[in-house]
């Protein structure tokens, strides 16, 4: 156990609808990081935050966005979903940003767009 | 432009053989490396990184892997693989985004350890 959590553990949503993904970070952690690993794109990063700041931006796609709360609780919001975006979304902390600290993922949401 | 490349998608050993896993990567500078792996319907969990200490790192589970610059290498290694080593292995470079000013880290596309009894 990572100490990561994310809620929920499974997602299925129709077209058009929008969802929003929740994350805790290891306690102490300041930094939160999304991913999405979907089987032809791989692991892609699209978002990070440290302290309740936007540090910086990957792949993530207009429709997406995401904002870190005082308490460091992390969401991602996807909206006007599209049969594409089904795939499996992590979150990731750190206790700081920089090079060479490691992130600690949690278990993963999988979402299913019909 | 600077990236990680695991050379195997696939690879498959027999219980109690040794497990190689390749990875090089692109940087022009010495990055800070990672291996994670991810079990089935799992998240992913950190097994060594390498910043810029000892060449040789070990992880956990027995697996080590030994960075050399000359070659752009960072395999991953272990003696003797164990049926509980099925999973998939990403290779992990931490890298600059230039725009940000922040180290992201940046995935290979995976390798996949099947391990037969």
């Amino acid at each position: 156990d990572s100490g990561v959590t994310q809620t929920p553990k499974h997602l299925i949503t129709a077209t058009g609808q929008r969802v929003t993904l929740r994350c805790s970070p290891r306690s102490g952690d300041l930094s939160v990081y999304w991913y999405q690993q979907s089987l032809d794109q791989g692991l892609q990063f699209l978002i990070q935050y440290y302290n309740g700041e936007e540090r910086a931006k990957g792949n993530i796609l207009e429709r997406f966005s995401a904002q870190q709360f005082p308490d460091l609780h992390s969401e991602l919001n996807l909206s006007s979903l599209e049969l594409g975006d089904s795939a499996l979304y992590f979150c990731a902390s750190s206790v700081r940003t920089g090079d060479g600290f490691e992130q600690y993922f949690g278990p993963g949401t999988r979402l299913t767009v019909t | 432009a600077q990236s990680v490349t695991q050379l195997d998608s696939h690879v498959s050993v027999s219980e109690g053989t040794p497990v190689l896993l390749r990875c090089n990567y692109s940087s022009s500078y010495s990055p800070s490396l990672f291996w994670y792996v991810q079990h089935p319907n799992k998240g992913l969990q950190l097994l060594l990184k390498y910043t810029s200490a000892a060449t040789l790192v070990k992880g956990i589970n027995g697996f080590e892997a030994e960075f050399k610059k000359s070659e752009t290498s960072f395999h991953l290694t272990k003696p003797s693989a164990h049926m509980s080593d099925a999973a998939e292995y990403f290779c992990v470079v931490s890298l600059l985004y230039s725009g940000a000013g922040s180290y992201q880290l940046t995935f290979g596309k995976g390798t996949k350890l099947s391990v037969i009894p």
